[in-house]
Formats: C-alpha cells, sequence, structure tokens
C-alpha cells in the first residue's frame, strides 16, 4: 500500500520569509502527486499536480513543488510568504494504475506570523 | 462553478441516535468518497463508492455505514452515535480511470456527539 510522509507536522515562518513543506512517499512503478491546502473551517482546495512530464510543477497562489523520483520526494515551496497562506497543506499520492484512492499524509500546519 | 455540498456545515447529536451526513455532486463524477479528519491523524477513509449501489470499506469503516442509490448523492450513516465519532466529516468526489487526476472536496460538517 502507498505511504505519504510529511515529515512537520508544523511550520511556523515570518512574512516574506520563503518556505519549504516536506513530503516523501513510498516507492511504486508510477505515481501521480498532488498538493492540497485546507483553510480554517473549510475543505480541501487543489494546489497543484503532478502527472507527468516537467519535473517542476506550478501551482496556484505562487506555490510550487519538485518531484524528484530518486529521492521519492514532492516537497512544495513558495519564495515568500503572506499572512493569507497560513492553513494545513496536505501531500497525497495516487499509485498509477490505481482507479479510485489517493493516500494522504497528516498535513503540515503553515503559520505565518507578521 | 462545479461542486461538492455537504448538507450541514455544523451538527450536534445525542449518543445513539442515528445520524446522516448527505452529500451532493454536480460534476456527474463516479467515485464518491467519506473521510474524517482528527487532529494529528489528517484524512482517513472510513467509505467509497465507484458506482450507484457500489461501496468499498476504507480504513476504517466500523461503525459507519453509506448509501448510493444516484449517481450524484452520497450518504454517510452513523448507525447509533458515540462520542468517539465527533470529528469533521469530509466528502470528495472524482472521476474513474485516467481522468481521474485528483478529488473536489465539500466544505466539511462538523459532527459533534453529546
Amino acid at each position: 500500500a502507498q505511504s505519504v510522509t510529511q515529515l512537520d507536522s508544523q511550520v511556523p515562518v515570518f512574512e516574506e520569509a520563503p518556505v519549504e513543506l516536506r513530503c516523501n512517499y513510498s516507492s511504486s512503478v508510477s505515481v501521480y502527486l498532488f498538493w492540497y491546502v485546507q483553510y480554517p473551517n473549510q475543505g480541501l482546495q487543489l494546489l497543484l499536480k503532478y502527472l507527468s512530464g516537467s519535473t517542476l510543477v506550478k501551482g496556484i497562489n505562487g506555490f510550487e513543488a519538485e518531484f524528484n523520483k530518486s529521492q521519492t520526494s514532492f516537497h512544495l515551496r513558495k519564495p515568500s510568504v503572506h499572512i493569507s497562506d497560513t492553513a494545513e497543506y496536505f501531500c497525497a499520492v495516487k499509485r498509477g494504475g490505481s482507479n479510485y484512492k489517493l493516500t494522504f499524509g497528516k498535513g503540515t500546519l503553515l503559520t505565518v506570523n507578521p | 462553478d462545479v461542486k461538492v455540498t455537504q448538507s450541514s456545515r455544523y451538527l450536534v447529536k445525542r449518543t445513539g441516535e442515528k445520524v446522516f451526513l448527505e452529500c451532493v455532486q454536480d460534476m456527474d463524477h463516479e467515485n464518491m468518497f467519506w473521510y474524517r479528519q482528527d487532529p494529528g491523524l489528517g484524512l482517513r477513509l472510513i467509505y467509497f463508492s465507484y458506482d450507484v449501489k457500489m461501496k468499498e470499506k476504507g480504513d476504517i469503516p466500523e461503525g459507519y455505514s453509506v448509501s448510493r442509490e444516484k449517481k450524484e448523492r452520497f450518504s454517510l450513516i452513523l448507525e447509533s452515535a458515540s462520542t468517539n465519532q465527533t470529528s469533521m466529516y469530509l466528502c470528495a468526489s472524482s472521476f474513474s480511470g485516467i481522468s481521474n487526476y485528483g478529488y473536489t472536496f465539500g466544505s466539511g460538517t462538523r459532527l459533534t456527539v453529546v
């Protein structure tokens, strides 16, 4: 079974600082990778996804992620965060050939302080 | 704007009550999912359905059942609510097959069992 590890449960940063949220997944022949964001008292929204092709994926709100097959990682980055980026971020993986299920990490709470 | 709609944002029920959580999607998605979200545990899959009247158990089905009589609607049923079922419940939907590139989530139902 697939597993996803988000290495940090909480990441506090100051406004305008860069941030990296780390995600590692268990190896598989092929995978699709996703990052979701959850703002307080809301459902999850898709931030970006890697399906194939370029390993650097750009998403909404200035976020990007890099797929690294050799390290089985899909870390999320933003060069300069805003207060409004405060939210919980979830990494998820779908195994190639798997029809239905995403496997989610336990989430990383990003807190941006003024 | 395509949507997954959960009927209630907040719900308070008594121990032993039968509870129905409703989810409706307007995207003609084949797959629908119910997750519960708890602090530090991330998202855990309760049940999912890949077609009308079809269902499969997820990782934590005990104490829950589901119903999918129409493609657009997926109901989660707590047969006899208990306090350990106090949680945030998230519904999601997706296409099947090669177009299954991620989920669309509802806004969540925060259930409190007293």
